[in-house]
C-alpha cells in the first residue's frame, strides 16, 4: 500500500461548490503539506501542519482551508470554488525538516 | 524574493544518451537542494539532497552538483533510459522556520528510444 494516499484522485465541480479533499499517511510523519501544482509553475504551498494542533498558512492559503483530523489525515477544503483554482493538488508529508514524501495528487477542475 | 529557475523547460533526447539539466536559485539562507523526479500522474519523488558543504552526489545514473558559491547546481543524467521520461524538479530549502522549500518550474524531459 502506498505510503501517502489522497482521495478522490481526480474531481470535476463546478464554481461556487464546497470541495474536500483528503490525504492520510501511513508513514508516522508529524508534518504534513498540500501544495497546488499548475502547468509550467513549481508547486506552491498552500498550508502546512507540523502536529495535530499547528496549522500554518503557506504562501497561497487565501480561498482554502485545512483540518488536521489525527496525525495521519490531512483534509483541504474550498469552501467556495473557482475556475483558477484548477490545479493538481499534492499532499506531502516529512519528519521533521527531512525528506518530503508526495502523494500522487488530485486533479481538480473547476467549471 | 527567494525563487528557482530551472532550464531547459523541456527536452528531448535519445535512449542511451546523456543530457544535464540546471538549476539557478536566490533562495538565502541556504539549507538544502534536492532534485526531485515527477513521472506524469505521480508526486514528486526524492533523487538526490545536497548541503551547503556538498559539491556532488550520485544516485545510480543521476548525478547532481552544487556550487553554492554562485549558487547553481545541476543533474546529469547518464545513458538515459525510456523510464527517465520525467519532469525533473529542483528544490532549495531556506533555514527558516519550518524550512520552507522553493521549487523549480520543473525541466520535462522525454527519452526516445
Amino acid at each position: 500500500d502506498a505510503d501517502v494516499t489522497q482521495t478522490p484522485r481526480n474531481r470535476i465541480t463546478k464554481t461556487g461548490k464546497r470541495i474536500m479533499l483528503e490525504c492520510s499517511q501511513t508513514k508516522g510523519h508529524d508534518r504534513m503539506y498540500w501544495y497546488r501544482q499548475d502547468p509550467g509553475l513549481g508547486l506552491r504551498l498552500i498550508y502546512y501542519s507540523f502536529d495535530v494542533k499547528d496549522i500554518n498558512k503557506g504562501e497561497i492559503s487565501d480561498g482554502y482551508s485545512v483540518s488536521r483530523q489525527a496525525q495521519a489525515k490531512f483534509s483541504l477544503s474550498l469552501e467556495s470554488a473557482i475556475p483558477n483554482q484548477t490545479a493538481l493538488y499534492f499532499c506531502a508529508t516529512s519528519a521533521r525538516a527531512d525528506t518530503q514524501y508526495f502523494g500522487p495528487g488530485t486533479r481538480l477542475t473547476v467549471l | 524574493k527567494n525563487q528557482v529557475e530551472q532550464s531547459p523547460q523541456s527536452l528531448i533526447i535519445l535512449e542511451g544518451k546523456n543530457c544535464t539539466l540546471q538549476c539557478n536559485y536566490t533562495v538565502s539562507p541556504f539549507s538544502n537542494l534536492r532534485w526531485y523526479k515527477q513521472d506524469t500522474g505521480r508526486g514528486p519523488v526524492s533523487l538526490t539532497i545536497m548541503t551547503f558543504s556538498e559539491n556532488t552526489k550520485s544516485n545510480g545514473r543521476y548525478t547532481a552538483t552544487l556550487d553554492a558559491d554562485t549558487k547553481q547546481s545541476s543533474l546529469h543524467i547518464t545513458a538515459s533510459q525510456l523510464s527517465d521520461s520525467a519532469s525533473y524538479i529542483c528544490v532549495v530549502s531556506a533555514l527558516a522556520a519550518g524550512n520552507k522549500l522553493t521549487f523549480g518550474g520543473g525541466t520535462r524531459v522525454l527519452v526516445k528510444p
